[in-house]
């Protein structure tokens, strides 16, 4: 049963552009969701997060939008850097169990 | 900037044999807990550890799974007859706060490959 969803295994985006990446849920019992960034051999780093209070948080370059009617959550990258290369997982949680993790969405920024 | 750290990165052992990965979360962090990910899956979560004792567990974390705080500072899962199906890579995680309200910093992992 998978709660927290990412339905693009991969993305390309070209340099400068936007990237979006998206995230669907099923549990409403989620209150907090946050999106982590990973390299390969390297531990999830923890990139920007948004309570279910908000629909929108913003950091730098980095934005998480969140629709609460739709159990839909996206970040953008605006503009995409080859730094930006890596693999984004979608995490929600709610309560004390840790989080659940989507599988991940590979992204690629093309130069 | 402190930093969760994981050792072995990467372990080899035998069907059957027992394991113990370790982990030595942030100094001022309270939660604790074990991740892992099969090759090609999503991150799973295990077990979160508080106060000195198990808080949640996961269907995946049964009895041949266990967890410690043995000496205030480090974590360990101790896997006590592995599977080929336990090769993964095991992430330790800390956090402030709650899971569900805050970042959890992660280890780069440890690679176990059972044989």
């Amino acid at each position: 049963d998978q709660q927290v969803k990412q339905n693009s295994p991969s993305l390309s985006v070209q340099e400068g552009r936007i990237s979006i990446l998206n995230c669907d849920y099923t549990n409403s019992m989620f209150d907090y969701f946050l999106w982590y960034k990973k390299y390969p051999a390297e531990g999830p780093t923890f990139l920007i997060s948004i309570s279910s209070i908000k629909d929108k948080n913003e950091d730098g370059r980095f934005t998480v939008f969140l629709n609460k009617s739709a159990k839909h959550l996206s970040l953008h990258i605006v503009p995409s850097q080859p730094g930006d290369s890596a693999v984004y997982f979608c995490a929600a949680g709610g309560g004390a169990d840790g989080l659940t993790f989507g599988k991940g969405t590979h992204l690629i920024i093309q130069p | 900037e402190p930093e969760v750290t994981q050792t072995p990165s990467h372990q080899v052992t035998q069907m059957g044999q027992e394991v113990i990965l370790r982990c030595v979360p942030i100094s001022n962090h309270l939660y604790f807990y074990w991740y892992r990910q099969i090759l090609g899956q999503k991150v799973e979560f295990l077990v979160s550890f508080y106060n000195n004792e198990i808080s949640e567990k996961s269907e995946i974390f049964d009895d041949q799974f266990s967890v410690e705080r043995p000496d205030g500072s480090n974590f360990t899962l101790k896997i006590r007859s592995t599977k080929l199906e336990d090769s993964a890579m095991y992430f330790c995680a800390s956090s402030e706060l709650l899971a569900g309200t805050g970042e959890l910093f992660f280890g780069e992992g440890s690679r176990l490959t059972v044989l």
